[in-house]
């Protein structure tokens, strides 16, 4: 019944690594998002796809990467692992109608 | 750039008081959501506000939206202390496809009994 889930959970891994985070949403939404919490829990927005087209791309280093392998999965891989990557990240979507954003559960990322 | 400012960023209250969060932005939106918080968890929806002079109540949570002044108001009435968390507040500038959610700083409510 989950609407946005996310995978994994949790993830710890050296720095230099290269990781993936997986995202997927079962509410048929067109649009779907990633968003980065850093440890004051700021939330900023990274990118954004709909119908698997990059919309929102913000300044963020092009070592994350986004895939959209088909409007209800978005994922982010994301390079050469840094400190300052250790944040939650959150995948979010949203249909036409009030563009109100669901979010998953988030991916809790400790880069040591 | 907008820019969307929360107050106050910590708030701690007694039970069955009542108090006011501020959420104030400087680009023309008239759309913005609450989200609340909870520890470790991910953001839940509270409100979704898409016109001027909007107000929507929820239990003891109201909140309104005055786009000319760009302020939206989370009123808490009679805390509890399940309503611990942090609440943010999200100005969306619509884009073509989807949206643009720009968030505020949170605000992080403790009521104590």
């Amino acid at each position: 019944d989950t609407a946005v889930s996310q995978t994994p959970k949790y993830l710890v891994t050296q720095m230099g690594n290269d990781k993936s985070i997986k995202c997927e949403q079962n509410l048929g939404h067109d649009t779907m998002y990633w968003y980065k919490q850093d440890s004051k829990k700021f939330l900023k927005i990274m990118f954004s796809y709909n119908n698997k087209e990059l919309i929102i791309n913000e300044t963020v280093p092009n070592r994350f990467s986004p895939k959209s392998p088909d409007k209800a999965h978005l994922n982010l891989h994301i390079n050469s692992l840094e400190l300052g990557d250790s944040a939650v990240y959150f995948c979010a979507s949203s249909g036409r109608e009030g563009y109100e954003q669901y979010f998953g559960p988030g991916t809790r990322l400790t880069v040591t | 750039e907008l820019k969307v400012e929360q107050n106050p960023l910590f708030l701690s209250m007694q039970e069955g008081k009542n108090y006011t969060i501020y959420c104030n932005y400087s680009t023309t939106s008239d759309r913005l959501y609450w989200y609340r918080q909870d520890p470790g968890k991910s953001l839940e929806s509270l409100f979704v506000l898409l016109s001027n002079g909007a107000v929507k109540q929820e239990g003891r949570l109201m909140a309104s939206l005055d786009t000319k002044a760009r302020l939206s108001t989370l009123h808490i009435t009679a805390a509890v202390h399940d309503l611990s968390a942090t609440y943010f507040c999200a100005v969306d500038l619509e884009e073509t496809s989807g949206s643009r959610l720009t968030f505020g700083e949170g605000t992080q409510l403790t009521v104590n009994p």
